[in-house]
């Protein structure tokens, strides 16, 4: 595609249940990353693809969270036993070059647990 | 890791003014870039800057790189309200590490 694409745009889950977050990236872009915004605060850092390198889980903020991504293209973001505090946008960026090149964002999923 | 930090935090601007925002770290930086995410909207990237001393411009935009590489600033000529929005820097090199970002409001 054009751009990254993320699906779904909007989640709204029941707390407990497990949520599974897509990430398309540009076409060749060997760098993914996730990162989590909250209501009008910053990015946060979760993790980081680089081709077939170990991925950068440092951001990840429990086990519930884990991150997969197959044949150095989709990534798959997944939350189990979801928290009310895990509400927030996660947004998934591509790049050509690891931290050198412009980062190309999705429009993000919105997820909400009740 | 390294952090970068921005400063203000709020940017409330009176439209036609002039005004700055600022992106420090504690150590030196392998590049910085800037991104500007409107409400409601995703970041999208402005700038790469990479050089000691870099200077880059972008119509009404000005972006520099500190001679040491530990700062950043982008300053905005004649704010317009098409100006608002969150502005983040972010520093490259290993991976993106955004800063807090400045909340840019306009007042026409």
């Amino acid at each position: 595609g054009a751009g990254v694409s993320q699906s779904p745009s909007n989640k709204v889950t029941e707390k407990g249940k497990d949520v599974e977050l897509r990430c398309d990236p540009i076409s060749g872009h060997t760098a993914l990353y996730w990162y989590r915004q909250s209501l009008g605060q910053g990015l946060e850092f979760l993790i980081y693809f680089q081709g077939n390198s170990a991925p950068d889980k440092s951001g990840l903020p429990s086990d519930r969270f884990s991150a997969e991504r197959t044949g150095g293209s989709v990534s798959t973001l997944t939350i189990q036993r979801t928290q009310q505090e895990d509400s927030a946008v996660y947004l998934c960026a591509s790049s050509v070059l690891r931290g050198e090149g412009k980062a190309f964002f999705g429009q993000g999923t919105r997820l909400t647990v009740v | 890791g390294q952090q970068v930090m921005q400063i203000p935090q709020y940017q409330h601007v009176q439209e036609g003014e002039d005004f700055t925002t600022y992106c420090n770290s504690s150590t030196t930086l392998s590049n910085i870039q800037w991104y500007k995410q409107r409400p409601g909207g995703h970041p999208v990237f402005l700038i790469q800057l990479v050089k000691s001393g870099e200077v880059k411009k972008q119509k009404r935009l000005t972006f520099q790189f500190g001679e040491a590489k530990k700062n950043s600033s982008l300053h905005i000529t004649a704010t317009q309200t098409t100006d608002v929005g969150t502005y983040f820097c972010a520093e490259g090199g290993y991976k993106l590490s955004f800063g807090a970002g400045t909340t840019v409001t306009v007042r026409a």
